[in-house]
């Protein structure tokens, strides 16, 4: 079964910092790859996602993320980070095969003004 | 476009009470998705219809039970409600295709069981 690791569990940094979320998977074949991100008492909502063509891929908000194949990973970027990014990110994948995703645990960013 | 809705959004239940968990989408799509969230565990799927007419269970069904009622509505029922189904639930819908499409997720229901 596929897994979803999520290394940084809580982040806090202050505005402008830049930011760096891993994300690992564990499958080896073709993946489709998502970001979601929840922020206080909202629901969950798309940041970006990647399935084909270029590994860089750039979602809403100034987020990007980096798919790199030999390394299972898909981590997620932003180069300034402001205090409306304060939420909850989860990294999601499902397998080529399959629509339904796997989350990973989270990470709780928050950002200080 | 409401979206994916959920009621209610807020419950608390003693222990072997039953309740309905309703939630109805409006943007036509096949696949509809009931999933749990609890700190420091991420999303965990309950259950899951690829299609309407169909449910399949996911990975912590028990003690769970579902109706996709029609395209638009996915009901989840608690028969003999836990203190460990404490839980923020939350609905989704997909479509479903040959490319890998978004969930799009509902407001959430927060369940306690006392």
């Amino acid at each position: 079964a596929q897994s979803v690791s999520q290394h940084n569990h809580h982040v806090i940094l202050s505005e402008a910092a830049s930011l760096e979320l891993g994300c690992n998977y564990s499958y080896g074949g073709t993946v489709n790859l998502f970001w979601y991100v929840q922020y206080p008492g909202q629901h969950l909502q798309l940041l970006l996602k990647y399935f084909s063509g270029d590994p860089l891929v750039k979602g809403i908000k100034g987020f990007e993320a980096e798919f790199i194949k030999s390394k299972f990973s898909f981590n997620l970027r932003k180069p300034s980070v402001q205090w409306s990014d304060t939420a909850e990110y989860f990294c999601a994948v499902s397998s080529g095969g399959s629509y339904i995703p796997t989350f990973g645990r989270g990470t709780s960013l928050i950002v200080h003004p | 476009n409401a979206g994916v809705t959920q009621t209610p959004k807020f419950q608390v239940l003693k222990t072997g009470q039953s309740m309905t968990l309703q939630c109805a989408q409006d943007m036509n799509h096949n696949s509809m998705y009931w999933y749990r969230q609890d700190p420091g565990m991420g999303l965990r799927l309950i259950y899951y219809s690829a299609s309407e007419g169909t449910t399949d269970k996911g990975e912590v069904p028990n003690g769970y039970n579902v109706s996709r009622l029609n395209k638009r509505e996915f009901s989840l029922r608690l028969e003999s409600a836990a203190p460990s189904q404490t839980s923020v639930y939350f609905c989704a819908s997909s479509e479903r295709g040959q490319v890998p499409y978004e969930q799009y997720f509902g407001p959430g229901t927060r369940l306690t069981v006392t």
